[in-house]
């Protein structure tokens, strides 16, 4: 599975937009990208992931790069409970492969 | 639906002993996944289980082993406990199929070794 670069940390103000950059320069064309999140000392919570399209689900938008070596998870008004480490991973969907690799994710604070 | 169970939440043990953590998955969620978090190593995938057999596996030591019952329950078994061992245990059910797509973790069970 390919290998992604995401900051360490991030601010952003209570209400506006959350923008989460991912870089996955090696990425195959059969990989997904997808966002995971983890508020403190909980489990990772699965939010979106998308292929080629963008993407969009109650919980936030996924927007890939033409050349799929980037991505950015928006959330839209970002809230105090948003406030977690982000994971962005590439895997490829096959059957006996549901081994998920965390990298250090962007850690996201929520400022009142 | 009631969501990934884990018991127990947290646990003490002593170096050298063993430990067994247990893990019910979402129903009808038929393959479920080990991972070990720490602050050093951060997210490590331990092995995945599905129909009672391990399917895929990381890069961690025999110590280390699972096992999964006919109703999916899957338990993880640490022997020889060391004080690296110390960490968030997670366990995580998906559906089966072709690579599923959504991973639901439960709240894990911390483990402390001393």
């Amino acid at each position: 599975d390919a290998k992604t670069t995401q900051p360490t940390s991030m601010d952003c103000a209570e209400g506006r937009a959350a923008n989460l950059p991912c870089n996955h320069s090696t990425i195959s064309g059969n990989e997904y990208v997808y966002w995971y999140r983890q508020i403190h000392s909980q489990g990772p919570q699965y939010i979106i992931h998308g292929l080629k399209n963008n993407e969009t689900n109650e919980m936030a938008s996924l927007i890939i790069t033409e050349d799929r070596k980037s991505s950015t998870l928006i959330l839209p008004h970002a809230t105090l409970r948003d406030t977690a480490v982000y994971y962005c991973i590439v895997r490829v969907l096959r059957t006996g492969a549901n081994n998920l690799f965390f990298g250090t994710g962007t850690r996201l604070t929520v400022i009142p | 639906k009631a969501g990934v169970t884990q018991t127990p939440r947290y646990l003490i043990k002593t170096r050298g002993q063993q430990v067994t953590l247990s893990c019910s998955p979402i129903s009808g969620h038929r393959s479920v996944s080990w991972y070990q978090q720490t602050p050093g190593q951060g997210l490590q995938f331990l092995f995945e289980y599905f129909s009672e057999t391990q399917r895929n596996k990381g890069n961690f030591p025999g110590r280390f082993s699972g096992r999964q019952f006919s109703n999916s329950r899957s338990e993880m078994n640490v022997s020889t406990l060391e004080l690296g061992d110390s960490a968030l245990y997670l366990c995580a059910s998906s559906l089966a199929g072709t690579g599923s797509r959504e991973q639901y973790f439960g709240p894990g069970t911390r483990l402390t070794v001393t």
